[in-house]
């Protein structure tokens, strides 16, 4: 079965410094999808950044990078200039690629409170 | 707004009752799951569908679980004679998944259950 690693239960980061929150997992597929989605506190649950796991190419989005290793099975997550707004739980997941039957799921990791200071 | 919404956002019942809880997925998409997510732990999946058709269901859905979605749209998620380890938050996603492309899963607000 697959699983996902998040060693860090909390995090802290001055604001506008850069953080990276790192996150592994372990599968014996090929292809796979991995994600970091960001939880607020009592707010949803939204996409920050998806990477397939057939690019080579890490996966930006504005402010937001991942630094994915595929023979080591790590996903890190780097947010740069840190803002108030990124206070929040951040969760890794993982997703196997092939359409099959229960194939669908996300598997989550135990997640990161990440906390900017001001 | 166009998002995933799920009713009620909170729910505290005896422990016993019955419980029901709704998701509206995003209207195109065809793919709807069930996930909980107790404190401090990463959501786990229970369930989900493809249309109408529930495709896998977790060794977490009990027997007192059951999860519809009668007309392919909203889903309702079920707990009978609930008891305080179903205390949670309740999560729903949907996506879109058309021959190879899967889409991401875009998650509703939760709905938090406490049992008595």
């Amino acid at each position: 079965a697959q699983t996902v690693t998040q060693s860090q239960p909390e995090m802290s980061v001055q604001e506008a410094e850069t953080v990276t929150l790192s996150c592994t997992y372990d599968t014996s597929e090929s292809d796979y999808y991995l994600f970091w989605y960001k939880q607020p506190p009592s707010r949803q649950m939204i996409l920050v950044i998806r990477q397939e796991a057939y690019k080579q190419q890490n996966a930006t989005e504005n402010r937001f990078s991942v630094n994915f290793q595929k023979a080591a099975k790590s996903f890190s997550l780097k947010i740069s200039d840190s803002q108030l707004g990124d206070a929040a739980m951040y969760f890794c997941a993982y997703r196997e690629g092939v359409t099959n039957f229960g194939n669908e799921k996300l598997t989550f990791g135990t997640g990161t409170r990440l906390t900017i200071i001001p | 707004d166009t998002g995933v919404s799920q009713n009620p956002r909170h729910k505290i019942t005896k422990r016993g009752q019955n419980v029901t809880f709704r998701c509206d997925p995003i209207s195109e998409h065809n793919r709807l799951y069930w996930y909980r997510q107790t404190l401090g732990q990463g959501p786990e999946f229970l369930t989900y569908f493809q249309n109408e058709a529930q495709l896998e269901k977790s060794r977490l859905l009990s027997d007192r679980f059951s999860a519809e979605r009668p007309k392919g749209s909203f889903s309702t998620l079920e707990i009978q004679r609930t008891e305080q380890g179903d205390s949670a938050m309740y999560l729903c996603a949907s996506s879109l998944v058309s021959g190879t492309t899967k889409e991401t899963q875009y998650f509703g607000p939760g709905t938090r259950l406490l049992v008595l």
